[in-house]
């Protein structure tokens, strides 16, 4: 089975600008979640989507969306981008009636 | 307050010698506990998931151990290789009572193994 994916895997904004991650979880897996890393915090969950719909959400600004379409690929959108912004954001995978979290290689986002 | 917390923060050691990373975790409702491996730059990979009833898990040369009384996880690495060099990731899982998970992470061990 191929792994999770995420594109693309490096991307350059400038401050003020949105962007758009995607992510395509494992084949069979319906639960995505998103990640946020930087080297001071450590990964911070975002939120998680199952079967389209959102059922957990972290700490972060409305600008920070996203949604999952109906093959279970899920999009991350930030918009307004500020610098503090830059990080690693990964997206993860899980089985129906599993626990175990299947990441992806990650989008390296630079705000400028 | 769920919280996971690892020690130590970073570590350098010789190619060939063993060595521990320790997880303090204080979660609950507490349901598995999970040692990720992230190289720089990518996404964590597991290397043992643990739950309540398990002491010990291997794979390979990483040996978890889990005290669910202390509340203590670690993960000990024998006859360190270079590709050893990564960040180490300890995970604690909460079952919620959706049904769902909450995950709560360590910030991690950086590891760095020398030839």
């Amino acid at each position: 089975k191929a792994g999770v994916t995420q594109t693309p895997r490096y991307l350059i904004k400038t401050r003020g600008q949105q962007v758009t991650l995607s992510c395509s979880p494992i084949s069979g897996h319906r639960s995505v979640s998103w990640y946020q890393q930087t080297p001071g915090q450590g990964l911070q969950f975002l939120f998680e989507y199952f079967s389209e719909t959102q059922r957990n959400k972290g700490n972060f600004p409305g600008r920070f969306s996203g949604r999952q379409f109906s093959n279970s690929r899920s999009e991350m959108n930030v918009s307004t981008l500020e610098l503090g912004d830059s990080a690693l954001y990964l997206c993860a995978s899980t089985p129906v009636g599993g626990y175990e979290q299947y990441f992806g290689p990650g989008t390296r986002l630079t705000v400028t | 307050k769920n919280q996971v917390e690892q020690s130590p923060q970073s570590l350098i050691i010789l190619e060939g010698k063993n060595c521990t990373l320790q997880c303090n975790y204080t979660v609950s409702p507490f349901s598995n506990l999970r040692w990720y491996k992230q190289d720089t730059g990518r996404g964590p990979v597991s290397l043992t998931i643990m739950t309540f009833s398990e002491n010990t898990k291997s794979n390979g040369r990483y040996t978890a151990t889990l005290d669910a009384d202390t509340k203590q996880s670690s993960l000990h690495i024998t006859a360190s290789q270079l590709s050893d060099s990564a960040s180490y990731i300890c995970v604690v899982s909460a079952a919620l009572t959706s049904g769902t998970y909450k995950y709560i992470f360590g910030t991690g061990t950086r590891l760095k193994v020398l030839a």
